[in-house]
């Protein structure tokens, strides 16, 4: 089961880029990376997800690495609604489509 | 607005009752999970359920049961509740069910407080 590894906090001046890193080694070849975020105890908003590629939406970029094995999510220009925990994750499971969540990276964004 | 619904929003029981928590999924989506988000354990998946048939089972308790009705809605039940099943439970719904993808958008949850 492809897991993940992020810092537990990380601080990002208002208006500057923040940028989030995930460990996921364990990855297999057909298995999505997605990114949340959850703000206070709000449900989990999606933000992006990508397989090898990199991607880019109107809330974020990602970049993933040529052997998979790691990501970072981009916020170009964070804001103080940003201050969330980010959460990086793979499908986890032989079966069905789980995620595993783990204990993302809680962003404060510093006015 | 993630176009997932779940009722009630907040529910307040007693130890030992039994309670159902209700998820409407984003139209068009076949497959509902749940999860429990709890203090000390973070976001935990419970369990799947794609058109109507469990198709993955999680850290859910056996006191824990869930199913979802032909239109689709899900309902998770919760018996003989005890003081650490207060949590926050999210239902997701996506597309598909199967392994290989398929984003999950989340509903704004539901607030157990077991006293």
């Amino acid at each position: 089961d492809a897991k993940t590894t992020q810092p537990p906090s990380m601080d990002c001046a208002e208006g500057r880029a923040a940028n989030l890193p995930c460990n996921h080694s364990t990855i297999s070849g057909n298995e999505y990376v997605y990114w949340y975020r959850q703000i206070h105890s709000q449900g989990p908003q999606y933000i992006i997800h990508g397989l090898k590629n990199n991607e880019t939406n109107e809330m974020a970029s990602l970049i993933i690495t040529e052997d998979r094995k790691s990501s970072t999510l981009i916020l170009p220009h964070a804001t103080l609604r940003d201050t969330a925990v980010y959460y990086c994750i793979v499908k986890w499971g032989n079966t069905g489509n789980q995620f595993y969540f783990g204990t993302g990276t809680s962003l404060t964004v510093i006015p | 607005d993630s176009g997932v619904t779940q009722t009630p929003k907040h529910l307040i029981t007693a130890t030992g009752q039994r309670v159902t928590l209700r998820c409407s999924p984003r139209s068009g989506d076949l497959s509902v999970y749940w999860y429990q988000q709890s203090l000390d354990q973070g976001l935990q998946f419970l369990i799947q359920y794609y058109n109507g048939e469990e198709r993955a089972k999680g850290n859910i308790l056996e006191r824990f049961s869930a199913q979802q009705f032909p239109d689709l809605h899900s309902e998770l039940n919760l018996s003989s509740l005890e003081l650490g099943d207060s949590a926050l439970y999210f239902c997701a719904s996506s597309v598909g069910g199967t392994s290989g993808g398929g984003t999950q958008y989340f509903g704004p949850g539901t607030r157990l407080l077991v006293l």
